[in-house]
């Protein structure tokens, strides 16, 4: 069974700092990963796409990384703001399938 | 970049009574679309796939006479929520796109049934 799993299932940081998010899933046979930002209230808005062949993509201080051999991903954000406050869902999908593995998303709260 | 729209954003309505949702891809034609449900603080939750000029496909599960899909055209899907309960008050998102480029998804309508 194609399944994603996120940690931590939510986290508090300071405003300014860094934060790492992960992402482990079994989808096979993989074909891509998508990091999405869902704020509260709002559909998810695309943060990064990869394929397998791609171990980094950044979108302004969004930073994803892929190991597709470990099946992890990474979402890192830099110099946290508050406007960063929102859940980070981890999406893949497979090559025979057109629906999508949702994880259950990390909730990041970031405090002045 | 591809743009969905979602409407209404917020809907409030009685128990029994029907409501709408809409779905436009507005800057490309989507021959599939998708419909998810999300409960507070999980994750989306696929519904049906909508299918351009022909039925839905339901997810197991799901009520296809409580939840009508309809996809008309290339840039339009609807769901109804047909006689509606309380247990029905959810956020409904659609998407649309392709595996190639990405799944677009709506900004969500809040659903309140009273």
């Amino acid at each position: 069974k194609n399944q994603v799993e996120q940690s931590p299932q939510s986290l508090i940081i300071l405003e300014g700092k860094n934060c790492t998010l992960q992402c482990n899933y079994t989808v096979s046979p993989f074909s891509n990963l998508r990091w999405y930002k869902q704020d509260t209230g709002r559909g998810p808005v695309s943060l990064t796409i990869m394929t397998f062949s791609e171990n980094t993509k950044s979108n302004g201080r969004y930073t994803a990384t892929l190991d597709a051999d470990t099946k992890q991903s990474s979402l890192h954000i830099t110099a946290s703001q508050l406007s960063d406050s929102a859940s980070y869902i981890c999406v893949v999908s497979a090559t025979n399938d057109y629906k999508l593995s949702f994880g259950a998303g990390t909730t990041v709260t970031v405090r002045a | 970049g591809a743009v969905v729209s979602q409407h209404p954003s917020r809907v409030i309505c009685k128990s029994g009574t029907s409501v709408k949702i809409e779905c436009r891809s507005l800057d490309f034609q989507a021959t599939t679309m998708f419909w998810y449900r999300q409960f507070p603080k999980k994750s989306l939750m696929l519904m049906a796939t909508s299918n351009e000029g022909s039925k839905a496909t339901y997810e197991q599960g799901v009520e296809k006479d409580k939840f009508l899909i309809n996809h008309a055209s290339l840039t339009l899907s609807t769901l109804t929520v047909t006689s509606a309960h309380p247990e029905d008050s959810s956020f409904y998102i659609c998407s649309a796109g392709g595996q190639n480029y990405g799944y677009t998804f709506g900004s969500g309508t809040r659903l309140t049934v009273v």
